[in-house]
């Protein structure tokens, strides 16, 4: 139990074009959904929180208006890239949490890769 | 705030030999901790968690971990390594719902 998927998983760009990569819990709902970001050989970077059906917070230095955050069901994330550029290339990571018997465990997806040329 | 310490940023060890990867952490009240572990390429996958009780947690792959409060400290060990066991482990403490990971401890097995 407690499946996170991550599509796509591999995602290659132009610069100024967007990207979306979709976060699902397979078997579980999940109220709050958490997207982090990886840069090679370092550790994750919490970019924002979800919780279905309200707006995303984001943590300090993250731009809310690049990284478009939608929650829209209780088993859906979409991050949204808006006019990439190379320095947004990196691994992306979602996770989930369970609402109600597992409030403080997370469920990480694959990640999807990012590379913006 | 809460922080994690991973003061081992590799370790090398020999198939069959045990593993033992030190956290520390910083949190004002009683943590919730992690272990995951992230393989080449790949998401986190859970270890174990200690939320409260007894302070020797099990894990899943013959994994284990002791919280120790009076050392802030929350080491994951295993008895005897497996080339499988080669990947990046992270030490995660949660507060406030939100994690907070060290930066992690990447383990390499040599036959």
């Amino acid at each position: 139990g407690a499946v996170v998927s991550q599509h796509p998983s591999w995602v290659i760009c132009k610069s100024g074009t967007s990207v979306k990569i979709e976060c699902r819990s397979l078997d579980f709902q999940a109220t709050t959904m958490f997207w982090y970001r990886q840069f090679p050989k370092q550790s994750l970077m919490l970019m924002a929180t979800s919780n279905e059906g309200s707006k995303a917070t984001y943590e300090q230095g993250v731009e809310k208006d690049k990284f478009l955050i939608n929650h829209a069901s209780l088993t859906l994330s979409t991050l949204t890239v808006t006019s990439a550029h190379p320095e947004d290339s990196s691994f992306y990571i979602c996770s989930a949490r369970p609402g109600l018997t597992e409030q403080e465990t997370q469920y990480f997806g694959p990640g999807t890769r990012l590379l913006v040329l | 705030a809460q922080s994690v310490t991973q003061p081992d940023i590799h370790i090398t060890v020999s198939e069959g030999a045990s593993l033992e990867l030190r956290c520390n952490y910083s949190y004002g009240a009683t943590p919730y901790l992690f272990w995951y572990v992230q393989s080449p390429g790949q998401g986190l996958q859970l270890l174990l968690k200690y939320f409260s009780g007894d302070t020797l947690v099990q894990g899943i792959k013959g994994f284990e971990a002791e919280f120790k409060r009076s050392q802030s400290s929350f080491n994951l060990r295993k008895p005897s390594v497996h080339w499988s066991d080669a990947a990046e482990y992270f030490c995660a403490v949660d507060g406030d719902y939100k994690l907070s990971f060290g930066a992690g401890t990447t383990v390499t097995v040599r036959a």
